[in-house]
């Protein structure tokens, strides 16, 4: 199986501020990598999809880059509703896998 | 608007049968392809299966041997069935549509919560 490992776990920035969460596949998928928020007791909202496409409605505040085994999600300016939780996963081959998430908090 | 919408008993018994089923709107089955993901309580999420509406499935090896998703054309549904439960299948189950965002989950149900407890 192929494991996808985000880094941070958690993070704690401010409104305004850039930040980068990042996932490292254990082995190339291309560009076969997602990124999804989550928050608390909502299902997980598709932003990025094909390591830097982004998906419809998702601000452009949000971009992906990346291919092979390392990915990173940026976020050019946090705003007050970007306080959750991101998760990569990979769909390159099955099983799909998500990494373990990274928690964004507000400092 | 393309809709999805768990249904199923929140409650099972060790041993017993876990089912769930997906009710589709807004765009038929047979557009996309279908699956299960879930998340206990607190953790991270857990690709579960999927379906194509010819009804080929690709399950994850981990769940294999007590999984079976299933559709239903003429419903427009989809089911997921999790044999001999434990508590470690407690968590929220989420039906999740890929379409067209690649091979991204890009529609997604609330989720519902199915605790295995006696």
């Amino acid at each position: 199986d192929i494991q996808v490992t985000q880094s941070p776990s958690s993070l704690s920035a401010s409104v305004g501020d850039r930040v980068t969460i990042t996932c490292r596949a254990s082995q190339s998928i291309s560009s076969y990598l997602n990124w999804y928020q989550q928050k608390p007791g909502k299902a997980p909202k598709l932003l990025i999809y094909a390591a830097s496409s982004l998906q419809s409605g998702v601000p452009s505040r949000f971009s992906g880059s990346g291919s092979g085994t390392d990915f990173t999600l940026t976020i050019s300016s946090l705003q007050p509703e970007d306080f959750a939780t991101y998760y990569c996963q990979h769909s390159y081959s099955t099983p799909y896998t998500f990494g373990q998430g990274t928690k964004l908090e507000i400092e | 608007q393309v809709q999805l919408q768990e249904s199923g008993p929140g409650l099972v018994k060790p041993s017993e049968t876990l089912s769930l089923t997906c009710t589709v709107s807004g765009v038929s089955v047979r557009s996309y392809y279908w699956s299960w993901i879930r998340q206990p309580p607190g953790k991270g999420l857990e690709w579960i299966g999927y379906i194509f509406y010819s009804g080929s499935t690709y399950y994850n090896p981990s769940l294999k041997s007590r999984v079976t998703i299933s559709v239903d054309t003429s419903k427009n549904q989809f089911s997921l069935r999790l044999s001999s439960v434990t508590a470690a299948d407690t968590a929220v189950y989420y039906c999740v549509g890929v379409g067209a965002a690649g091979n991204a989950f890009d529609i997604w149900g609330h989720g519902t919560l199915v605790t295995v407890s006696s």
